[in-house]
């Protein structure tokens, strides 16, 4: 089956315990996203790759990393989360130059 | 100025009915637009992307207009299973580059 994986789904961390939530897709997309969606904000584009090895900051990069390192995988990396990252977050995964975007089920993120 | 803004509802509607969405970008060099639905606390799923011509998917139907920079989606009949929020989606560039969610419109359809 065709899709886009995440993990964990649920997160309770403290402030300034790094984590990291991975993403996998299986569709051999070039591109990938995370995003996170906040009440009132909707969905605003953190870090994207259009392939491996390549890396582009979206709209709110501050506080996350990622590494793009094989095809299939795209880690988001809090090295030391605060409570404004409180959110949820979805990573997507699309094949260059035909735009519709595949999402994970998402990551409910809660620091304390 | 949002670079993408849309109403965000929610609409209320009786099932059978005919509702539409508006969602206006404050950037002209943007090429790409598409609707994309989402479920309550589920990702978002692909709706139809949106040409310049316009064009219709059964009861949905999207339209472009440049001019005026805002795109339009049109669900004709509404059914009970159209309940989600609706989110304009906009790509500034042909490849993905940057790209901008809008912060969705909620649609209860009312038995």
């Amino acid at each position: 089956e065709a899709q886009v994986t995440q993990n964990p789904r649920y997160l309770i961390t403290v402030t300034g315990k790094k984590l990291t939530v991975t993403c996998s897709q299986n569709m051999n997309h070039e591109y990938m996203s995370w995003y996170r969606q906040d009440p009132g904000l909707g969905l605003r584009q953190i870090y994207y790759s259009m392939n491996v090895e390549v890396t582009d900051k979206g709209d709110v990069p501050e506080g996350y990393k990622v590494s793009r390192k094989e095809k299939r995988n795209f880690p988001l990396i809090l090295e030391s989360p605060s409570p404004n990252q409180t959110s949820l977050y979805f990573c997507a995964s699309g094949s260059t130059g035909v735009h519709e975007q595949y999402f994970g089920p998402g990551t409910r993120l809660t620091v304390t | 100025r949002k670079e993408v803004e849309q109403d965000p509802g929610p609409f209320n509607v009786p099932e059978g009915a005919t509702v539409a969405f508006n969602c206006t970008y404050s950037n002209s060099a943007s090429q790409s637009f598409f609707w994309y639905r989402q479920d309550c606390r589920k990702e978002p799923k692909l709706l139809m992307s949106v040409y310049s011509s316009g064009n219709e998917d059964g009861r949905f139907t999207a339209q472009l207009n440049r001019a005026s920079q805002y795109i339009s989606l049109l669900i004709r009949d509404s059914k009970l299973s159209d309940s989600a929020t609706y989110l304009c989606v906009v790509n500034a560039k042909t490849s993905y580059d940057k790209v901008i969610f809008g912060p969705g419109t909620s649609l209860s359809v009312i038995p």
